[in-house]
C-alpha cells in the first residue's frame, strides 16, 4: 500500500500569511494526487485534482504542485475562512490512501 | 446541482449488519466510479471501497474486505454499502463520493454494546 505522509501535523498562522502544506508519497504516483479541505463538523470539500488542477469554483490562492512522490499545496494568503484541516489523497492505485491531515490554526 | 444524500446509519451492536444507501442526482450516476470514505470520531479521512460504472469492478481497503460489499442500482441513481461483522473500530461517518469532488453529508454509524 502507498503511505501518504503530511508534513506538518499542524500549524499556526496569521491572516495574510503564506502557507505551505507537504505531503510524500511511498512511492511514485505520478499526479494523481487530490487536496481536500474541511472543517469541523463539515464534508471535506475538493480544492485541487491531479496534483496541480483547481477545481471549479475554488479560489486561485490556492494552489497545488508536485509530481511522483513530493506535493505541496500553497495557500497564498491566508484568510479567517481558510482555517481548517488540510488531507492530501492518492488515487494512483488500490487502496486509496490519505494523509493524516494538516490542522491550520489562528496565530 | 450534484447532490449525495446518505441514509442507513445507526447504533449497531458488535458482529451486527448495517446497508448504507446514497441517492444521487443532479448528474449522470451511471457514467461515473462511486466512492465510500468514511472518518472515526476525531480521526482522518480513509478510503473505504469503490465501484465502477457498472459494478464489474470493486475495490476494498483491507480492513474490511470479506465484511464490507459496495454495490449500485443505476436504475435507481444509488450507491449502497453493506457492512457486516461491523466492529467497534468501524464506529465512523460514512461519506458517498463522486469524482473525488462531491461528497454527501455522511451518515453516523456507531458499533457499541
Amino acid at each position: 500500500d502507498i503511505q501518504m505522509t503530511q508534513s506538518p501535523s499542524s500549524l499556526s498562522a496569521s491572516v495574510g500569511d503564506r502557507v505551505t502544506i507537504t505531503c510524500r508519497a511511498s512511492q511514485g504516483i505520478s499526479n494523481y494526487l487530490a487536496w481536500f479541505q474541511q472543517k469541523p463538523g463539515k464534508a471535506p470539500k475538493s480544492l485541487i485534482y491531479a496534483a496541480s488542477s483547481l477545481q471549479s469554483g475554488v479560489p486561485s490562492k490556492f494552489s497545488g504542485s508536485g509530481s511522483g512522490t513530493d506535493f505541496t499545496l500553497t495557500i497564498s494568503s491566508l484568510q479567517p475562512e481558510d482555517f481548517a484541516t488540510y488531507y492530501c489523497q492518492q488515487y494512483n492505485s488500490y487502496p486509496n490512501t490519505f494523509g493524516g491531515g494538516t490542522k491550520v490554526e489562528i496565530k | 446541482e450534484v447532490q449525495l444524500v446518505e441514509s442507513g446509519g445507526g447504533l449497531v451492536q458488535p458482529g451486527g449488519s448495517l446497508r448504507l444507501s446514497c441517492a444521487a442526482s443532479g448528474f449522470t450516476f451511471s457514467s461515473y466510479w462511486m466512492s465510500w470514505v468514511r472518518q472515526a470520531p476525531g480521526k482522518g479521512l480513509e478510503w473505504v471501497a469503490n465501484i465502477k460504472q457498472d459494478g464489474s469492478e470493486k475495490y476494498y481497503v483491507d480492513s474490511v474486505k470479506g465484511r464490507f460489499t459496495i454495490s449500485r442500482d443505476n436504475a435507481k441513481n444509488s450507491l449502497y454499502l453493506q457492512m457486516n461483522s461491523l466492529r467497534a473500530e468501524d464506529t465512523a461517518v460514512y461519506y458517498c463520493v463522486h469524482s473525488l469532488n462531491y461528497w454527501g453529508q455522511g451518515t453516523l454509524v456507531t458499533v457499541s454494546s
